[in-house]
């Protein structure tokens, strides 16, 4: 079965710094990869996904991820950080043959960016 | 606002007693998702929906627990004789037609806590 691991519980970074979330997977084969943004009483937004083709994806509000399927990775990037970009992030895989239909989540990581 | 919808927001209920949940997802999506999410954890799958057909359920999901999507639009999800273990953050998503590569929209949520 598909699982993801969010390996730091907590970012913090100063605004204008370039920050990363970390992602690593685990599947039998091919993954579809997300990453969702969850802010206070609100539900998760969905950022971006890796699908197939260029390892480099662009999302929303200036994010964008690394595909590496030699380190299993998928990590959240942005250039320069907002103190708005302070919020849980989830990234989320499934498996493009599993033939199920379930996503599976990590634990999230909370990134707080200090003015 | 045409996203993912959910009521209640917040239900507090005493042990033993039933609560139902509703979800509207987005009208044109066929597939409907229910998730579990405690605090400090990634949402947990629990079942799944293609039109009204319920085709995956989670082991998490006991005999508890149930869901319909009667007409295949709005979902409900039940919970009998609830148990304090049972509070958390309960999220509805949906996703178009097509593969399992689309994203899910997630709804706010509804926050059960049983006391």
């Amino acid at each position: 079965a598909q699982s993801v691991a969010q390996p730091e519980d907590q970012v913090n970074v100063a605004e204008g710094n370039p920050l990363t979330v970390k992602c690593t997977y685990s599947v039998s084969g091919n993954p579809y990869l997300f990453w969702y943004v969850q802010y206070p009483n609100r539900g998760l937004q969905f950022l971006l996904k890796y699908i197939t083709g260029d390892n480099l994806v662009k999302g929303s509000y200036g994010f964008e991820a690394e595909f590496n399927k030699s380190q299993t990775s998928f990590h959240l990037k942005k250039p320069s950080a907002l103190v708005s970009d302070s919020a849980l992030y989830f990234c989320a895989v499934r498996d493009m043959w599993g033939g199920n239909n379930d996503m599976r989540f990590g634990a999230g990581t909370r990134l707080t960016v200090k003015p | 606002d045409t996203g993912v919808s959910q009521d209640p927001r917040h239900k507090i209920t005493k042990r033993g007693q039933n609560v139902t949940f509703r979800c509207d997802p987005i009208s044109e999506h066929n597939r409907l998702y229910w998730y579990r999410q405690t605090l400090g954890q990634g949402p947990e799958f629990l079942t799944y929906f293609q039109n009204e057909a319920q085709l995956e359920k989670s082991r998490l999901l006991s005999d508890r627990f149930s869901a319909e999507r009667p007409k295949g639009s709005f979902s409900t999800l039940e919970i009998q004789r609830t148990e304090q273990g049972d509070s958390a953050m309960y999220l509805c998503a949906s996703s178009p037609r097509g593969d399992s590569s689309y994203e899910q929209y997630f709804g706010p949520g509804t926050r059960l806590t049983v006391t």
